[in-house]
């Protein structure tokens, strides 16, 4: 079975500073890995998303992620802050055979930009 | 916008009446996913479906079913609604390796 660890489930940065959200898996066969974000009172909107290929991936708004296999991980990026960031993120996995194509996602970061 | 909405958007109900939620789609995508999300615990499933009556279970499945007897519409049913149940229920849909697209949720309510 796979699982989702997001380190800190609240981030503060100011406006304009890295945006670093941390994300670590388990999975006992390849893994497809997503960043997904929700604004308030809304659904869940894709980022970005790792299958195969790249390990570097651009996604909307500007944030990134790498996926890294020794370390287990899909840490989001962004270079720069803005106050229209400020949302709740989920980061989740999906093994990527079987028929069941279940996401389990991590419990959640909420990122606060500060002026 | 992906073609997926849920019905009601906010619901109050009292505790012990059944209650359903529906999920319908214009995309014709074969799997289709209820979670429910609470502060704390991100998004968990209940319950799946890939194929018209073709339903499983997801890890927070007691007290729920679940109904697939179209391609479109996917219900979940609470039996017998729990204050436990209070939650945001959303609904996805999947194809391909493309994650999944998210309804606007479900607000739900049980007093």
């Amino acid at each position: 079975a796979q699982s989702v660890t997001q380190l800190g489930s609240h981030v503060s940065v100011s406006e304009g500073a890295l945006v670093l959200l941390r994300c670590n898996y388990s999975s006992s066969v390849p893994p497809y890995l997503f960043w997904y974000v929700q604004y308030p009172n809304q659904g869940l909107q894709l980022l970005l998303k790792y299958t195969t290929g790249a390990t570097l991936v651009k996604g909307i708004n500007g944030f990134e992620a790498e996926f890294k296999k020794s370390e287990t991980s899909f840490h989001l990026t962004k270079p720069s802050a803005h106050m229209s960031d400020a949302a709740e993120y989920f980061c989740a996995v999906r093994i990527s055979s079987g028929s069941a194509r279940q996401l389990t996602f991590g419990s959640g970061t909420q990122l606060t930009v500060l002026p | 916008d992906a073609g997926i909405t849920q019905s009601p958007r906010h619901k109050v109900t009292e505790t012990g009446t059944p209650v359903t939620l529906r999920c319908h789609q214009t995309e014709n995508h074969r799997y289709m996913y209820w979670y429910r999300q609470d502060p704390g615990h991100g998004l968990r499933l209940i319950h799946y479906s890939y194929g018209v009556k073709d339903t499983d279970k997801g890890e927070v499945s007691d007290g729920y079913s679940v109904s697939r007897s179209k391609t479109e519409d996917f219900l979940l049913t609470l039996e017998s609604a729990t204050s436990s149940q209070t939650s945001v229920y959303f609904c996805a849909i999947s194809e391909g390796a493309s994650g999944y697209t998210f309804g606007s949720g479900t607000r739900l309510t049980v007093v």
